[in-house]
């Protein structure tokens, strides 16, 4: 079957922009997750949707938010983007819940000039 | 607050020798682990997980609570081996910590 899928796969945007991020899960995933990854602080929990719902949320500012569709895709946006805010964006997409297997999609990398 | 450390950013060891990536964690409850592993130009996927309690291409891994250890080992490395290696923690919260990672190289 159709692996995850992240749209678009680059991007470059100015400080004070926002920016929307897509991801396509597996079908019959119900759960996506969302990473933000940089050399400086590897892997980072951002949030999770299952059934449209935001379930759980990691320790990002609330200028990250995202949000899911009835057909599980789901979208990240950031706004006010920072500097800081350059890394890459990984979707993963599971059967139910993080504890489940995930499947990453390959990134979408944000870089903020 | 759930941890999940990796102490060595790089390995190396050669083909047929032994290899162990230590991973250790801080978490007060019981907790699910995993292993992660991202080869070259691959995306990051699911090695293995500690309730399987299985061997994948020949890894395995034992959660040691008293410890709070999950090292990931093999008998005998093989050059398909290198790649990037995460060890990962879910617990109450139900969200996955990963560690800052390992790279492993399997020299010839």
């Amino acid at each position: 079957k159709a692996g995850v899928t992240q749209t678009p796969r680059y991007l470059i945007k100015t400080r004070g922009q926002q920016v929307t991020l897509s991801c396509s899960p597996i079908s019959g995933h119900r759960s996506v997750s969302w990473y933000q990854q940089t050399p400086g602080q590897g892997l980072q929990f951002l949030f999770e949707y299952f059934s449209e719902t935001q379930r759980n949320k990691g320790n990002f500012p609330g200028r990250f938010s995202g949000r899911q569709f009835s057909n599980s895709r789901s979208e990240m946006n950031v706004s006010t983007l920072e500097l800081g805010d350059s890394a890459l964006y990984l979707c993963a997409s599971s059967l139910q819940a993080v504890t489940d297997t995930q499947y990453f999609g390959p990134g979408t990398r944000l870089t903020v000039l | 607050a759930q941890r999940v450390t990796q102490p060595e950013k790089l390995l190396s060891v050669f083909k047929g020798a032994p290899v162990e990536l230590k991973c250790n964690y801080s978490y007060s409850g019981s907790p699910e682990l995993f292993w992660y592993v991202q080869y070259s130009r691959q995306r990051l996927q699911l090695l293995l997980r500690h309730i399987s309690r299985e061997s994948i291409k020949g890894f395995t891994a034992d959660l040691n609570k008293g410890e709070t250890s999950f090292h990931l080992k093999k008998p005998f490395a093989q050059e398909e081996d290198s790649a990037m290696y995460y060890c990962a923690l879910s617990g109450s919260a139900r969200q996955l910590t990963f560690g800052s990672g390992t790279q492993l190289t399997v020299l010839p």
